[in-house]
């Protein structure tokens, strides 16, 4: 089982559409979790941290599943500009390493007009 | 923002020399990171270091590669007889604390011939 999964997509959709995406991780002693971005070519990007108890940064909601060691992403009201791949990514803890990201493939959003 | 800056953007290197990525992280930050993407693949964890020594390495993170903190700012990551496959992007990251985002530069895309 790979350490971060994630589908790949692509997934293309309108503007001002929901979209969500998931994520699934092998280590349950994981301790950090992430979502980043990363556009074409450049640096991943913080997006939000993702708490146990849900988070919310404006149209971007993140909740994890301890026990079903489960992330999502939701992005509403999509902009042209949220077109990126969007990176889960792990802080896998003290028993393995508790300062490395364990990125995820990525998962490819296309909105269009 | 304070930002994390690499150099060079682009290295151009020939098979068996020796390159030299540097990174400026962020001034209050004492956790240091390089990763790298080869093209089409996911971002991958190479070493962490912290007060001055490696703290964790991947299984990439072979005798051919070290780094360096020469100095209060710069962090360096030297690959002594590159190969072909080194060539990928190379990101520098920073934190402020061990579970902390990490925040990526720019990269420098390494191309060996």
């Amino acid at each position: 089982r790979k350490e971060v999964e994630q589908d790949p997509g692509p997934f293309n959709v309108p503007e001002g559409a929901t979209v969500a995406f998931n994520c699934t991780y092998s280590n349950s002693a994981s301790q950090s979790f992430f979502w980043y971005r990363q556009d074409c070519r450049k640096e991943p990007k913080l997006l939000m941290s993702v708490y146990s108890s849900g988070n919310e940064d404006g149209r971007f909601t993140a909740q994890l599943n301890r026990a079903s060691q489960y992330i999502s992403l939701l992005i509403r009201d999509s902009k042209l500009s949220d077109s990126a791949t969007y990176l889960c990514v792990v802080n896998p803890g003290p028993h393995t390493g508790f300062q490395k990201l364990v990125f995820g493939t990525g998962t490819r959003l296309l909105v269009s007009p | 923002e304070p930002e994390v800056t690499q150099t060079p953007s682009h290295q151009v290197t020939q098979m068996g020399q020796e390159v030299i990525l540097r990174c400026v992280p962020i001034s209050n930050h004492l956790y240091f990171y390089w990763y790298r993407q080869i093209l089409g693949q996911k971002v991958e964890f190479l070493v962490s270091f912290y007060n001055n020594e490696i703290s964790e390495k991947s299984e990439i993170f072979d005798d051919q590669f070290s780094v360096e903190r020469p100095d209060g700012s710069n962090f360096t990551l030297k690959i002594r007889s590159t190969k072909l496959e080194d060539s990928a992007m190379y990101f520098c990251a920073s934190s402020l604390g061990g579970s902390q985002p990490q925040h990526f530069g720019d990269g420098t895309r390494l191309s060996i011939l």
